[in-house]
């Protein structure tokens, strides 16, 4: 099946610094790409729509200026976290389509100290 | 909206027995995608079945199969001869056939006892 990786799977930074996660389609092409963020024992919430060559699309009540989504190739995504702060302190899973399927990465655990 | 409703926070079968994990969903489409994930204590997402809308023959994977009632717009999950590593988080989704994003049902966790 498809593969989807994600880096790092695990990140630790200073309250105010800015994270970068990168989310990439190993074997095919993704043209769409999707960032959830999942808070402890709850679903996935979806954040932004990443296009390749567009804007990305963000769901009501995510702050598009402080999750910046990047979507340069067709094989990677990039979720920056800026001036990050404790209760940013979540883990962010990418997913990629391919056909009708989704494949996801294996997700980044973020805390923010 | 399409939503989509998991009703059972918390499930429990013993080794070799069977299980149902329940999931409705509310759509005013004609053409969508429901999934079953699978989510281990590592996270990793892992798709376990999908059913399309269109086929009125449930979907079988193995040890997994689907009871889809597309009238009732209900969606569940069966697991025959459940093993330990069946344990996990349950996650019921939908996709219309369009639009490439997956709605997720808040999830069941599956325990699995000897």
């Amino acid at each position: 099946g498809a593969v989807v990786s994600q880096h790092p799977s695990r990140v630790i930074c200073k309250s105010g610094t800015s994270v970068k996660i990168e989310c990439r389609s190993l074997d095919f092409q993704a043209t769409t790409m999707f960032w959830y963020r999942q808070f402890p024992k709850q679903s996935l919430m979806l954040m932004a729509t990443s296009n390749e060559g567009s804007k990305a699309t963000y769901e009501q009540g995510v702050e598009k200026d402080k999750f910046l989504i990047n979507h340069a190739s067709l094989t990677l995504s990039t979720l920056t976290v800026t001036s990050a702060h404790p209760e940013d302190s979540s883990f962010y899973i990418c997913s990629a389509s391919f056909g009708t399927e989704a494949f996801f990465g294996q997700g980044t655990r973020l805390t923010v100290v | 909206a399409q939503t989509v409703t998991q009703s059972q926070p918390e499930m429990s079968v013993q080794e070799a027995e069977t299980v149902t994990l329940s999931c409705t969903y509310d759509t005013s489409e004609s053409d969508y995608y429901l999934f079953w994930y699978k989510q281990p204590p590592s996270r990793q997402m892992i798709l376990v079945i999908r059913q399309e809308a269109y086929k009125q023959q449930n979907a079988t994977e193995n040890r997994f199969s689907v009871n889809f009632q597309k009238a009732a717009k209900s969606f569940s999950l069966k697991i025959s001869d459940s093993q330990l590593g069946d344990a996990a988080m349950y996650f019921c989704a939908y996709r219309t056939g369009t639009a490439s994003k997956l709605t997720f049902g808040t999830g069941t966790r599956l325990q699995v006892t000897l």
